[in-house]
């Protein structure tokens, strides 16, 4: 268990409104992503942070902005949700804390709809 | 950037056969490769991975292969169980450098059948 909590685990939202979902993790991991998972499409990398305030893009970053203000917390917003926007998303961290090793570790995800 | 492609996307197979899912990759600087399963309404689990300087790697009845020339690499399960049925991604990155992360082939449905 890497110690990672996504809220809200479901959510139903109407388009044009803002969504911000949560990553919380316990143990003073330096890497977190953000993925979205959508039928025929796998798992695509959405931002990332390797530090507090260090964040960068992803594949699909376009219509999402992301804040890394503490260690614990990652947060994903969605300025103005679209219908495109639904999909399950997944928060990942690195248990490595200098150079990324690769391995990454899942929260349960987030189900998001966007009506 | 890299791209990952994973074959077959949906293999059944009766229980106690083999199964095997295979995936290459476009970038020639890639190291490490992961396999993940993903039950329904679960996030993915990392259950075995392979580093390029590796052929081979096993763990009781799952094994991964890796061929760095052909730039492909596959998951191997052997005598499958019921518990094995899920949704398998392959991905791929290069470690050591920065935090990239992972890319993912689109995940194969594995269903074992009684």
């Amino acid at each position: 268990d890497a110690g990672i909590t996504q809220s809200p685990r479901h959510k139903v939202t109407e388009t044009g409104t803002p969504v911000t979902l949560r990553c919380h993790q316990t143990e003073n991991h330096r890497y977190m992503y953000w993925y979205r998972q959508d039928p025929g499409h796998g798992l695509r990398l959405i931002h990332y942070s390797y530090g507090v305030k260090d964040t960068d893009k992803g594949e699909v970053s376009d219509g999402y902005s992301v804040s890394r203000s503490k260690t614990e917390d990652f947060l994903l917003t969605l300025e103005s949700a679209t219908s495109s926007q639904t999909s399950v998303y997944f928060c990942a961290i690195s248990l490595a804390q200098v150079t990324n090793t690769g391995e990454l570790f899942f929260g349960e995800g987030s189900r998001l709809t966007v009506l | 950037g890299e791209n990952v492609e994973q074959h077959p996307s949906t293999l059944s197979v009766q229980e106690g056969d083999s199964a095997v899912i295979k995936c290459t990759y476009s970038d020639s600087a890639s190291n490490y490769f992961p396999w993940y399963k993903q039950e329904l309404g679960k996030g993915p689990q990392l259950i075995i991975d392979i580093r390029s300087n590796v052929g081979e790697k096993k763990d009781q009845r799952i094994a991964v292969t890796l061929n760095k020339t052909a730039k492909h690499f596959s998951l191997h399960i052997t005598e499958t169980q019921p518990e094995d049925s899920a949704v398998y991604f392959c991905a791929a990155t290069f470690s050591g450098g920065g935090a990239d992360g992972l890319t993912f082939g689109k995940g194969t449905h594995l269903i074992i059948q009684p």
